[in-house]
């Protein structure tokens, strides 16, 4: 059973669509994050949920939307993709939020690719 | 502003020799460390943590040791397998998020 899933794993679409990236953990965790890895294999956050509530959002743009309906998935939503967001995504989720030594455990990734 | 930093992008090991793997930070505040190991084609998997209060972590073949005043960590694995070869994130606990180095490849060579 994957402990953290999320779909689809390969994405390719045109700029200016609308996509979602789906992302379920099965771990009973509290705390759900977005990572995005671009070009330079930068991972960094994007946000983090702690039960269905946003707590993180690191500058990134409107065009990002995170929807979390239950504490056991957050989905990620983009709208009028542009080049540059072109990366992959990272679903992850970890027992409680900051806590030291607080594991987080990821998703396989989706890659995007907006041409 | 990189506050975590692998300035290694990768690095060669031949099998059954010693492989270490160093991270930088700048963040006095962090309160833990962690070493995340990638293979190709999946998400990152939890591999080796420190708590700034230790200075050295082992588990198995792997470990990890903490210099606070330097701001500096490594990771050593011995003996390397082939198996190791991945990319391995250095990460930062602190604030309510792991913050990233941009990783080393490693690769173990027969």
């Amino acid at each position: 059973d994957t402990a953290v899933s999320q779909t689809p794993k390969y994405l390719v679409t045109q700029m200016g669509n609308d996509k979602s990236i789906k992302c379920e953990q099965n771990l009973g965790h509290d705390t759900m994050y977005w990572y995005k890895q671009d070009s330079k294999k930068f991972l960094k956050i994007m946000f983090s949920y702690n039960n269905k509530e946003l707590i993180i959002n690191e500058t990134v743009p409107n065009r990002f939307s995170p929807k979390s309906p239950d504490k056991a998935h957050l989905n990620l939503h983009i709208n009028s993709l542009e080049l540059g967001d072109s990366a992959v995504y990272f679903c992850a989720s970890s027992q409680d939020l900051g806590a030291a030594g607080n594991t987080i455990y990821f998703g396989e990734g989706s890659w995007l690719t907006v041409v | 502003d990189q506050q975590v930093k692998q300035n290694s992008p990768s690095l060669s090991v031949q099998e059954g020799r010693i492989s270490i793997l160093n991270c930088d930070y700048t963040n006095s505040m962090f309160d833990y460390f962690l070493w995340y190991k990638k293979y190709p084609a999946e998400g990152p998997t939890f591999l080796i943590s420190i708590s700034s209060i230790k200075d050295k972590n082992e588990d198995g073949r792997f470990t990890v040791f903490l210099n606070k005043s330097a701001k500096h960590l490594s990771l050593h694995i011995v003996p390397s397998q082939p198996g190791d070869s991945a990319v391995y994130f250095c990460a930062a606990s602190g604030f309510g998020k792991l913050i990233f180095g941009t990783g080393t490849r490693l690769q173990v060579f027969p």
